[in-house]
């Protein structure tokens, strides 16, 4: 079964302190690594996908990396409407996207 | 790119009745589409995957009678919540994929049901 683990739970960031979230997996053969943004009651927004390790994406003041273990999200100079849950989940071999619990970020004028 | 709607955003049912929720993929058609549910700070649960024209696939301990689905376009699935009670209330937000189920999906505002 795939499984991902996402860290720290919650965040809290100065604006301006650059940080990276982290997101441990494990997948029976990755298809994709997928990063969403998910405001309170609302649904996820898609940020990024990665399909390789190595492979790098940026937008704005994110940008996310991936391992053959891990993926970060880094955050730099993060601003206040840049605070949110950020989700991370895999689809591998059993043909279905896992979700990790995601990270809370929130950052403070 | 790549929107998808829900409706309604907000529902309050009284409980045995049925509730329907709607999912529409505004400017792509979707091959794929999912329903999740959310309980407070918890991660997303996937109920049940749908493709155009066939039967949802449900994912273990789903009721597929209490939870009907139906994807009956490219661009349209509803989730009918049957019968419903208090523990049913939670926030059910649906996806779609322009390819298949392992695919980034795109994702609803999600509806947030309430039975009284």
């Amino acid at each position: 079964e795939d499984q991902v683990t996402q860290s720290p739970e919650a965040l809290r960031l100065q604006e301006g302190e650059s940080s990276s979230l982290n997101c441990s997996y494990t997948v029976s053969g990755l298809r994709g690594l997928f990063w969403y943004r998910q405001d309170p009651g609302k649904g996820p927004e898609f940020l990024f996908t990665l399909y390789s390790a190595g492979e790098e994406k940026e937008k704005e003041r994110l940008k996310a990396t991936l391992t053959k273990k891990e993926s970060f999200l880094h955050i730099t100079a993060p601003k206040p409407e840049d605070s949110a849950t950020y989700l991370c989940a895999v689809s591998g071999g059993y043909q279905k996207v896992t979700f990790g619990t995601g990270t809370k970020l929130q950052v403070i004028p | 790119g790549a929107v998808v709607s829900q409706h309604p955003s907000r529902v309050i049912c009284k409980s045995g009745t049925s509730v329907k929720i709607e999912c529409r993929s505004l400017d792509f058609q979707a091959t794929t589409m999912f329903w999740y549910r959310q309980f407070p700070k918890q991660s997303l649960m996937l109920m049940a995957t749908s493709n155009e024209g066939s039967k949802a696939t449900y994912e273990q301990g789903v009721e597929k009678d209490k939870f009907l689905i139906n994807h009956a376009s490219l661009t349209l699935s509803t989730l009918t919540v049957t019968s419903a009670h208090p523990e049913d209330s939670s926030f059910y937000i649906c996806s779609a994929s322009q390819g298949s189920s392992w695919d980034e999906q795109y994702f609803g505002p999600g509806t947030r049901l309430t039975v009284t």
